[in-house]
């Protein structure tokens, strides 16, 4: 069974552009959440999706934002990339909301 | 402000002997809470978690303790082995979600051969 998927693993833009994640979760996962995670402030929670709803968001500024596909892959924008948006941002997918939650290996993003 | 802390950055056990890993937490309405394990490069692996009705939950070599007047929550490892060094993550959730983690930054673990 493929595990969750992350694309692309390694990505370098540039101060002010914009960057578009990929997640695809585990066939028959329909809920994914988002996490960043940084040297400083650890792993901290993006937004949590099921079934394409937005369940729950975590304290970003608008700049960061995300979808849900009908076929649960599920995307996250960066828009005016700072250079503090370096940073590791995982995926992870679980067959129900709110339980047994598998992480991607996730996409190192580094702002120059 | 963290509401979920690790306070020790890396902990170094020699092969064969218990490790204990701490976190702390301040917010009382936590109703679960989950170690993951991370290696680099690769996304956290789930190894354990306790709900808040227990104080105690095993699995194999991996134990975690919750001390709910504390606020403490503690996993232990034994034996420990070389392949268990790693970064370990704790964390917590309420209202039943684990879609919504609150992690602590977690504790760097070596275990010497």
């Amino acid at each position: 069974k493929a595990g969750v998927t992350q694309t692309p693993r390694y990505l370098i833009k540039t101060r002010g552009q914009q960057v578009t994640l990929s997640c695809s979760p585990i066939s028959g996962h329909r809920s994914v959440s988002w996490y960043q995670q940084t040297p400083g402030q650890g792993l901290q929670f993006l937004f949590e999706y099921f079934s394409e709803t937005q369940r729950n968001k975590g304290n970003f500024p608008g700049r960061f934002s995300g979808r849900q596909f009908s076929n649960s892959r599920s995307e996250m924008n960066v828009s005016t990339l700072e250079l503090g948006d370096s940073a590791l941002y995982l995926c992870a997918s679980s067959a129900r909301t709110g339980y047994g939650y598998t992480f991607g290996s996730g996409t190192r993003l580094t702002v120059v | 402000d963290q509401q979920v802390k690790q306070n020790s950055p890396s902990l170094s056990v020699q092969e064969g002997r218990i490790s204990i890993l701490n976190c702390d937490y301040t917010n009382s309405m936590f109703d679960y809470f989950l170690w993951y394990k991370k290696y680099p490069a690769e996304g956290p692996t789930f190894l354990i978690s306790i709900s808040s009705i227990k104080d105690k939950n095993e699995d194999g070599r991996f134990t975690v303790f919750l001390n709910k007047s504390a606020k403490h929550l503690s996993l232990h490892i034994v034996p420990s082995q070389p392949g268990d060094s790693a970064v370990y993550f704790c964390a917590a959730s309420h209202g039943g979600s684990q879609g919504n983690l609150i992690f602590g930054k977690g504790t760097k673990l070596s275990v010497k051969p």
